[in-house]
Order: structure tokens, then C-alpha cells, then sequence
């Protein structure tokens, strides 16, 4: 089992260009989930599915900032245009629907974007 | 509003010292607590969490909802603990979103 599987691992742009990450999640998790983790802090929500469904997206800056997940699988978390103060490491987790209240997050190795 | 606070961002000590990492939390309800982890260049994971009061690698954390506290402890530092480790909350009912400290980094030395 690969576990969940983001790319790209790195990415470098200029600002106000666009920018897209892919996540894989576990197979058979119903849960998807997007963090954001600006350095030196913890994990921030950015939007949580259940199958294909965002319950969650309260989070996400919805100006710049869109995500989707066809299929009720793999995700697309988007940002155009990116600005300066998004550089961080996204951060793609999963879960089977049955243990979010257990708080078992799997998480990938996530994006690291930086905007110059 | 809901929080998670860890007050060290750094703590050192040596090798088969006693290790105690400090979480406190703002939640109005009963909140489910955990202890995540990331090792140099490995993904975050669950360490453990409060509900099932199990010691995992030595590691133990016991919520104090007087002091709305839930700290990480071990008796014994071993080199291998080195890592960062984050708190995080789930209120009941909220599906599994966590919130995460910003982290303490522990670091034991030889």
C-alpha cells in the first residue's frame, strides 16, 4: 500500500500564475482532506469530502483557491492566481468515513509550492 | 473558539531524561484530543489519542479537562524520539476536522 499520494512534491512559481496538486488517497477511504501548513505552524483545513461531496470548505479562500474531487477518488486543489503568501506545503489526508471521529488522518508527503 | 496551544516550540533534553510536551486546549463541549507525529523526513501520523488510553512507543497523555490539558509524556527520552509532535482536537460531531498546535519540536540529544 503506497499510502496517499500527492504531486507535484515541489513546485516553483512566479506570482500570478496558476498551480494545481493531485492527491491519491488510501484505497477505500471515503474522507478526503486539504491542509495548509504555513512554516513554523500546525495543519490548517483548507476543505474536507466525503466521497465527492465538500461538506467542509469554510476555509478556503474560494476566490483564488477552487478544488475538486470527480469520481469520489483522487483530488485537484487549485490556486490562480497564486500570490506571494501562498508558499507552504499543502498537505492531502484521508480517511475511512467510519473513523473521523476517531481522528486517524492519513496523510501524504505533501506540495511544497513556493511563489516568487 | 476552538484552540490548540503548545506553548514550547523547541524542547531539548538528553538521552533517558523524562520528556513532558506541554498541550492545552479551548473547546466548549467534549473534544477528542491526539497526539500526532513527524519524523525527519517521514509523513505525519497518529501517535495517539485520548480515547483509548494506550501507550504507543512509550509515550503517554492523559486529558485533564479541569486544566483542559493534555500532555505528552515518556519516563525515559530515547534518541529515536526526536521529531515534531502536534496536538490536535476534534469536537464531537464535527466529522474528524482536526486542529492542530503549531507544534514543539523535540529534540534528544546523546
Amino acid at each position: 500500500e503506497a499510502g496517499v499520494v500527492q504531486s507535484p512534491r515541489y513546485k516553483i512559481i512566479e506570482k500570478k500564475q496558476p498551480v494545481a496538486f493531485w492527491c491519491n488517497p488510501i484505497s477505500g477511504h471515503n474522507t478526503l482532506y486539504w491542509y495548509l501548513q504555513n512554516l513554523g505552524q500546525g495543519p490548517e483545513l483548507l476543505i474536507r469530502y466525503e466521497n465527492e461531496e465538500a461538506v467542509d470548505d469554510s476555509q478556503l479562500p474560494k476566490d483564488r483557491f477552487s478544488a475538486e474531487r470527480l469520481k469520489g477518488v483522487d483530488s485537484t486543489l487549485k490556486i490562480q492566481p497564486a500570490e506571494l503568501g501562498d508558499s507552504a506545503v499543502y498537505l492531502c489526508a484521508s480517511s475511512l468515513f467510519s473513523d473521523t471521529n476517531t481522528g486517524e488522518l492519513f496523510f501524504g508527503e505533501g506540495s511544497r509550492l513556493t511563489v516568487l | 473558539a476552538q484552540r490548540v496551544t503548545q506553548p514550547e516550540k523547541l524542547l531539548s533534553v538528553f538521552k533517558g531524561a523524562p520528556v513532558e510536551l506541554k498541550c492545552n486546549y479551548s473547546y466548549s463541549g467534549s473534544p477528542e484530543l491526539f497526539w500526532y507525529v513527524q519524523y525527519s523526513r517521514q509523513r505525519l501520523q497518529l501517535l495517539l489519542r485520548h480515547i483509548s488510553r494506550e501507550s504507543i512507543k512509550g509515550f503517554t497523555a492523559d486529558l485533564n479537562k479541569g486544566e483542559t490539558s493534555f500532555h505528552l509524556k515518556k519516563p525515559f527520552a530515547q534518541e529515536e524520539d526526536s521529531a515534531m509532535y502536534y496536538c490536535a482536537l476534534s469536537g464531537r460531531g464535527s466529522q474528524g476536522n482536526l486542529i492542530f498546535g503549531k507544534g514543539t519540536k523535540l529534540s534528544v540529544k546523546p
